[in-house]
């Protein structure tokens, strides 16, 4: 079982639409991670979250601790958006990875 | 501020050679992560450093592997003998504060390794 699940693995939407990324997780954390990697490879870390709400741009994170789930929320979706996001949480020495969602925008 | 700087950007080797990435982080940032991301295995943390001391090696696949960081700006990631299961692309990411409490990842572009 892994230890952070992602949903769902892969998603296409049309330009404009409200996207939503689903986390959920089975450890205890003190951090929360979302990363987005580009088709060209290169990774950037979006947030990191341990309560609550963040918003950058079109980009929205939210976290449940006693749920342990995050939601990534994209508004007003562009084909740039189009990437891998990968939801990661830290707890201590470890850190655990989800194996991503595949977004795809078209114009 | 030119992020964190990884090199080479790709490396192509043959197996049993000896194998350096290098990575120089965003200065100021006092953590320090190696990662390695195969279409296998997804993403994972090798090893991480903070204050320049290794913290957990405990990802680290194999004592084939090896990371140093001399100093608050240069860390190698080194595989010696290097094999063809290897191959992924490696990623170093520096962070102002350990513990994750608030502070995001900045990621360096990676390196592909190819181990034929």
């Amino acid at each position: 079982k892994n230890e952070v699940e992602q949903s769902p693995q892969n998603l296409t939407a049309q330009e404009g639409e409200f996207i939503t990324i689903n986390c959920s997780y089975s450890v205890g954390i003190s951090a929360l991670h979302w990363l987005q990697q580009h088709p060209g490879g290169g990774i950037v870390s979006l947030f990191m979250l341990s309560s609550g709400k963040k918003k950058h741009g079109r980009l929205i994170a939210t976290i449940n601790i006693q749920e342990k789930h995050s939601s990534l929320h994209i508004t007003a979706s562009h084909p740039r958006d189009s990437a891998v996001y990968i939801c990661a949480v830290g707890f201590g020495n470890q850190f655990y990875f989800g194996t991503g969602t595949s977004l795809t925008v078209i114009p | 501020d030119a992020g964190v700087i990884q090199s080479p950007r790709h490396e192509v080797t043959e197996m049993g050679q000896e194998v350096t990435l290098r990575c120089k982080p965003i200065s100021g940032h006092n953590s320090l992560f190696w990662y390695r991301q195969t279409m296998m295995r997804g993403l994972e943390l090798l090893i991480y450093f903070n204050n320049n001391v290794p913290i957990d090696d405990s990802g680290m696949p194999e004592d084939r592997f090896s990371a140093k960081m001399p100093n608050a700006s240069f860390s190698t990631l080194k595989i010696q003998p290097s094999e063809p299961r290897d191959s992924a692309v490696y990623f170093c990411a520096s962070n102002s504060r350990w513990g994750g409490s608030g502070y995001g990842y900045t990621f360096g572009s990676g390196t592909r390794l190819t181990v034929v």
